[in-house]
């Protein structure tokens, strides 16, 4: 069965600072990668997804991702932190065979370093 | 176009009580997912219809927990009778094809207190 890990539960940023969001996951066969945003009292949005093709995702608000698959690794990045990107941030994976489950990570929460 | 629609916002129960979350997917969506999502966790798939089968639900405790998807359509997922540990918000997602390659579309939650 597939899994996620994102290492940090919580990333604090400074306003125009670049930001970085790990994510890495487990899967003896090949995924499907999605990074999804969730912002206060609200369901979740997609940001972004890895299909196939060119390893560099770009998103929605400035956000993108790079495929590695080496390193298991599906890292999301933002060059510039706007205060209006507070928000949880998580990733999710799914195998390309069966039922396709999404499982999902436990998420990064991004806020303004005061 | 219409999102995926959830009803009640918010709910607050006993434990040991009942209570049923409603879910309307997106026109023409035919999977539907109920997701679980403690608070600082990330959601957990409970159960995953194509059309009005099950797909999976091998995350969904059926000793107090059901769902059902009517003539492929809306959804009710139940929980009876109720934990404390049920305390959650429960998410409901629909996708267009079956499988996850196409983006699922999620609604603003139910959020579920047992006291």
């Amino acid at each position: 069965a597939q899994s996620v890990t994102q290492l940090d539960s919580q990333v604090p940023v400074f306003e125009e600072a670049p930001v970085e969001l790990r994510c890495n996951y487990s899967s003896s066969v090949s995924v499907y990668l999605f990074w999804y945003v969730q912002y206060p009292n609200q369901g979740l949005q997609l940001l972004l997804k890895y299909l196939s093709g060119s390893t560099l995702v770009k998103g929605i608000n400035g956000f993108e991702a790079e495929f590695n698959k080496s390193q298991t690794s599906f890292h999301l990045r933002k060059p510039s932190f706007h205060i209006s990107d507070t928000a949880e941030y998580f990733c999710a994976v799914t195998i390309i065979q069966g039922a396709q489950k999404l499982v999902f990570g436990q998420g990064t929460r991004l806020t303004i370093n005061p | 176009e219409a999102g995926v629609a959830q009803s009640p916002r918010y709910k607050i129960i006993e434990k040991r009580q009942s209570v049923a979350f409603w879910c309307n997917p997106i026109s023409g969506h035919a999977t539907l997912y109920w997701y679980q999502q403690i608070l600082g966790q990330g959601p957990k798939l409970l159960i995953q219809f194509q059309n009005n089968g099950v797909v999976d639900d091998s995350q969904l405790p059926k000793d107090r927990f059901s769902a059902e998807r009517l003539k492929g359509v809306d959804s009710t997922l139940k929980i009876q009778p109720a934990k404390l540990e049920d305390s959650a918000v429960y998410l409901c997602a629909s996708s267009f094809t079956p499988g996850t390659r196409e983006t699922a579309f999620f609604g603003q939650g139910t959020r579920l207190t047992v006291v």
